[in-house]
């Protein structure tokens, strides 16, 4: 089953506004990691929050996890146009050494 | 220091030829992930390697895939007799020695097969 189901699929909002992407996954992890894409580009990493944490900061970004509801968010703050992309949650499940993908948040950031 | 190097970044194979993908992890990594990602979709694990080893290849195809990654040189995946459906973007990451669950992987920026 798929783990790591991003919400919502598509995101459009203006400059200057917050952007909140949910992720939720069904079983036990090690670590939960948000990438960014840009179209037609790689992933590039973007936070890394381990099981035993609830909340990371870097910059404009805030990830939360609550393992309890098996689930994360990701919110970017005073959005940018640049920060138009799609973001992927990623989970490193317990006894696994390889990511499991959702199929991403498309965020569109109007000017 | 260079990120992770994947060649070609456009592939194009008629049906029945060979594909041949790249990747050079970061300096001084030794884990080598390789993923596929179909339009519209998230990234699928395919195979797992460390240096000489494959570690876990629970998501390859089990016919036509075969991986790869020698003491010298980049890692390969290979997709013999490509079809239709193998098209997609492949992207391989690598992490550094040490337990996955304490490291980040980097990734490439992918190859994009297209079989025609």
């Amino acid at each position: 089953s798929q783990q790591g189901e991003e919400d919502p699929q598509a995101l459009s909002i203006q400059e200057g506004e917050n952007a909140t992407m949910n992720c939720s996954y069904k079983t036990s992890i090690n670590n939960l990691q948000w990438y960014r894409q840009n179209s037609g580009r790689g992933l590039v990493h973007l936070i890394l929050i381990r099981s035993n944490e609830r909340e990371k900061h870097s910059g404009r970004l805030r990830v939360t996890l609550d393992t309890s509801k098996k689930s994360s968010s990701l919110l970017i703050t005073a959005s940018r146009a640049a920060d138009t992309a799609s973001y992927f949650c990623a989970t490193l499940n317990s006894g696994y050494s390889t990511l499991t993908f959702g199929k991403g948040t498309m965020l569109l950031v109007s000017p | 220091n260079a990120g992770v190097m994947q060649n070609p970044r456009h592939l194009v194979r008629r049906r029945g030829q060979e594909a041949r993908l790249r990747c050079s992890p970061m300096k001084g990594h030794s884990h080598v992930y390789w993923y596929r990602q179909l339009p519209e979709e998230g990234l699928k694990f395919m195979v797992y390697l460390q240096k000489e080893n494959i570690i876990d290849e629970s998501g390859m195809p089990k016919e036509r895939f075969s991986a790869e990654f020698p003491k010298e040189g980049p890692s390969i995946l290979r997709i013999q007799q490509v079809v239709r459906g193998d098209s997609a973007a492949y992207f391989c990451a690598s992490s550094p020695p040490g337990r996955p669950q304490n490291t980040e992987a980097f990734f490439g920026q992918g190859t994009r097969l297209t079989v025609v």
